[in-house]
């Protein structure tokens, strides 16, 4: 089993629309978790961190994590042309370790 | 720049040539991470260190890869004998010491190519 699985895509949402991107985790122990975005030929960057159950606001932008589950996901309210990217999936498994899952590649369409 | 340098922007070798790739953390960080990421593909983890510390090499090929970060200076990785597969980019992050809710942040990367 892989320490973080996303869902490779491609996910495609009209403008305007809600993207909702998916992860799961397989250590049960994993404490903090973070999205990153990255765009065709340029690094990570971060974009939402979150560390408790339940959801994370930063304006469009909504994390929700349940570790019962395993379960860590992505809104992406309003989505915009300039939204459509790889978004990563980050897992710390051990003090200051990180594993990445694959990331799903979002399109948004004008 | 106060952000996490690597150098070169671009690297290429021709198959049996070394290549070394640099890091630079961002200032105050004392732990860095390297990946390698093939095109369409997601982080492959390679490396975790600390100043002159391996921590977790579970990611590096057995043979050919090393890395290190001296007291002093940059984090190097270091591809001995490359060979097409080798083609990738190669990103470097780096974190905070202190606590295990530190994100990591990235460098640009190094584009390899490998004739």
């Amino acid at each position: 089993q892989k320490e973080v699985e996303q869902n490779s895509g491609p996910l495609s949402v009209p403008e305007g629309a809600i993207a909702s991107l998916n992860c799961t985790y397989s250590d049960r122990g994993s404490q903090s978790f973070f999205w990153y975005r990255q765009y065709s030929g340029k690094s990570p960057e971060l974009i939402m961190s979150i560390y408790s159950n339940g959801d994370k606001e930063d304006g469009r932008f909504t994390a929700q994590l349940n570790k019962a589950s395993q379960y860590v996901s992505l809104l992406i309210r309003d989505s915009q042309p300039s939204d459509s990217a790889t978004y990563l999936c980050a897992v710390n498994v051990r003090n200051n370790d990180m594993r990445f899952g694959a990331g799903t590649r979002l399109t948004v369409k004008p | 720049n106060a952000g996490v340098m690597q150098n070169p922007r671009h690297l290429v070798r021709r198959r049996g040539q070394e290549a070394r790739l640099r890091c630079s953390p961002m200032k105050g960080h004392s732990h860095v991470y390297w990946y390698r990421q093939l095109p369409e593909e997601g982080l492959k983890f390679m490396v975790y260190l600390q100043k002159e510390n391996i921590i977790d090499e579970s990611g590096m090929p057995k043979e050919r890869f090393s890395a290190e970060f001296p007291k002093e200076g940059p984090s190097i990785l270091r591809i001995q004998q490359v060979v097409r597969g080798d083609s990738a980019a190669y990103f470097c992050a780096s974190s905070l010491q202190t606590g295990g809710n530190q994100p990591q942040h990235f460098g640009d990367g190094t584009r390899l190519s490998i004739l």
